[in-house]
C-alpha cells in the first residue's frame, strides 16, 4: 500500500495526558497537511509542512499543539494536556503538485479525551 | 477567510433518484475540488476543477465550476446505495491551502 499512512487508527486518554500521532505521507509527496474534523464539519486546517518546513499554523494550533517533520519524511503532531475538547478526528494529507490542492488523506486518527 | 457554503447539509433519497448538492463562496478560487468521505475514513478526491464553467463527468457524477469560479455542483444522477457518504468541497485559492466546506451527508437507501 502506498497511501498515507496514519497511526494509530484510534486513541483513548485521559484529559491531561499527552498524546502523540504520526503519519507517513505518500513517498513523493512534498507538502504534508494536518486537519481536525468533529462530527458534522469538514476538515479544518491545522498546520502543513513543505518538505521539513513548517509554513504556516492556524489559529486553531494552540500552544498545546506541536507538529514535527524532520527529514521531510513522516510527520509528528503531538497534543499536551489533553482536553476533553481535543475529542475529533485528526486527518493527514500529502500532495505533490506545486498548488497543493490536489490531497491525499489517511484514514485518521480518531481521538476521545475521557 | 475564504468560506465555502455547502447546501444542503443533510439528503436522504432513494435508490435511482437524482439530486445536486452545491458548494458557493463569496471568493474566488483558483480550482475546486471535490472529495467523497465515509464514516471512519478519510476524505477521497473525487475531481478538481480549474476554468469557470468547466464541466467534468465521472459515470454518473457530473461536477461544475461556476464561470466566476465562486460556486460548484455536483449532480448525481441514478443515485446508488453505494453512493451514501459525505461529500466535501474544497477550495485552495492563491493560499495554497486548501479550505473545506462543512459538506453535505447523503444517505441513498435501497
Amino acid at each position: 500500500d502506498t497511501g498515507v499512512s496514519q497511526d494509530p487508527r484510534h486513541k483513548i486518554t485521559k484529559r491531561g495526558q499527552n498524546v502523540t500521532f504520526r503519519c507517513d505521507p505518500i513517498s513523493e509527496h512534498n507538502r504534508l497537511y494536518w486537519y481536525r474534523q468533529t462530527l458534522g464539519q469538514g476538515p479544518e486546517f491545522l498546520t502543513y509542512f513543505q518538505n521539513e518546513a513548517q509554513l504556516e499554523k492556524s489559529r486553531l494550533l494552540s500552544d498545546r499543539f506541536s507538529a514535527e517533520r524532520p527529514k521531510g519524511s513522516f510527520s509528528t503532531l503531538e497534543i499536551q494536556r489533553t482536553e476533553q475538547g481535543d475529542s475529533a478526528m485528526y486527518l493527514c494529507a500529502s500532495s505533490v503538485d506545486l498548488a497543493g490542492e490536489k490531497l491525499f488523506f489517511g484514514s485518521g486518527t480518531q481521538l476521545s479525551v475521557l | 477567510t475564504q468560506l465555502l457554503e455547502q447546501s444542503p447539509q443533510f439528503l436522504s433519497i432513494q435508490e435511482g433518484e437524482n439530486l445536486t448538492v452545491y458548494c458557493n463562496s463569496s471568493s474566488v478560487f483558483s480550482s475546486l475540488q471535490w472529495y467523497r468521505q465515509e464514516p471512519g475514513e478519510g476524505p477521497v478526491l473525487l475531481v478538481t476543477v480549474v476554468t469557470g464553467g468547466e464541466v467534468k463527468k465521472l459515470k454518473r457524477l457530473t461536477f461544475q465550476f461556476g464561470d466566476a469560479r465562486k460556486d460548484s455542483s455536483l449532480h448525481i444522477t441514478a443515485a446508488q446505495p453505494g453512493d451514501t457518504g459525505l461529500y466535501l468541497c474544497a477550495g485552495g485559492g492563491g493560499s495554497y491551502i486548501p479550505t473545506f466546506g462543512r459538506g453535505t451527508s447523503l444517505i441513498v437507501h435501497p
